[in-house]
């Protein structure tokens, strides 16, 4: 089982539609989660971090599951610069102490 | 505030030449930094991490190495690239959740 697996889509989306897409992490340890977004040909930018108790942005919302070992992004009300690619990251494994996901690769259409 | 800066940001190399990419960070004192790749279609890769001047770990033995000769500044390196390494570097240092990535450079190795 990879460490972190997303499902790299792509999600194609009608704008102002809800979304949501999950991440599986295989290390029970893991204490730390965040959502990436990483625009065409950009760096990885922090999106937000995952919080046991769910937490909130704006139209944005992450959930952890830790006894499934998965975390959730949802989006409302979706925006056409929401198009982007979310990386999923959870603390543990690597040298570095983190285990970044691949990516699913969100389309938001007009 | 916090900033990181990567050059060149694209770069076109012939097979065989040599390469260096130099990341230097400003409003932080002696951070962790990092060197990932992202080759197309795959997840981040640890390539490199520093604690410190002259300290530096290798995750993935190839034909890359790096040096980090002052705490700001961090050189990713080769004396003779292979077509496999063409990707996008990144360079990161740690905040005190997850990453914070610097705007990449892209390299094309012909």
């Amino acid at each position: 089982r990879k460490e972190v697996e997303q499902d790299p889509g792509p999600f194609n989306v009608p704008e102002g539609a809800t979304v949501a897409f999950n991440c599986t992490y295989s290390n029970s340890a893991s204490q730390s989660f965040f959502w990436y977004r990483q625009d065409c040909r950009k760096e990885p930018k922090l999106l937000m971090s995952v919080y046991s108790s769910g937490n909130e942005d704006g139209r944005f919302t992450a959930q952890l599951n830790r006894a499934s070992q998965y975390i959730s992004l949802l989006i409302r009300d979706s925006k056409l610069s929401d198009s982007a690619t979310y990386l999923c990251v959870v603390s543990g494994g690597g040298a570095d102490g983190l285990t970044f996901g691949k990516g699913t690769h969100l389309i938001i259409q007009p | 505030s916090q900033t990181i800066h990567q050059w060149p940001a694209t770069l076109v190399q012939p097979v065989g030449s040599p390469l260096s990419l130099e990341c230097t960070v400003e409003g932080t004192s002696n951070p962790n930094l990092y060197w990932y790749r992202q080759a197309a279609g795959r997840g981040l890769q640890l390539l490199f991490y520093s604690v410190g001047i002259g300290q530096i770990s290798s995750e993935v033995p190839q034909n890359l190495s790096a040096s980090r000769p002052q705490d700001r500044q961090f050189i990713l390196s080769s004396k003779k690239l292979l077509l496999s390494d063409s990707g996008f570097y990144l360079c990161a240092w740690s905040v005190e959740r997850g990453r914070f990535f610097g705007p990449g450079t892209r390299l094309t190795v012909l």
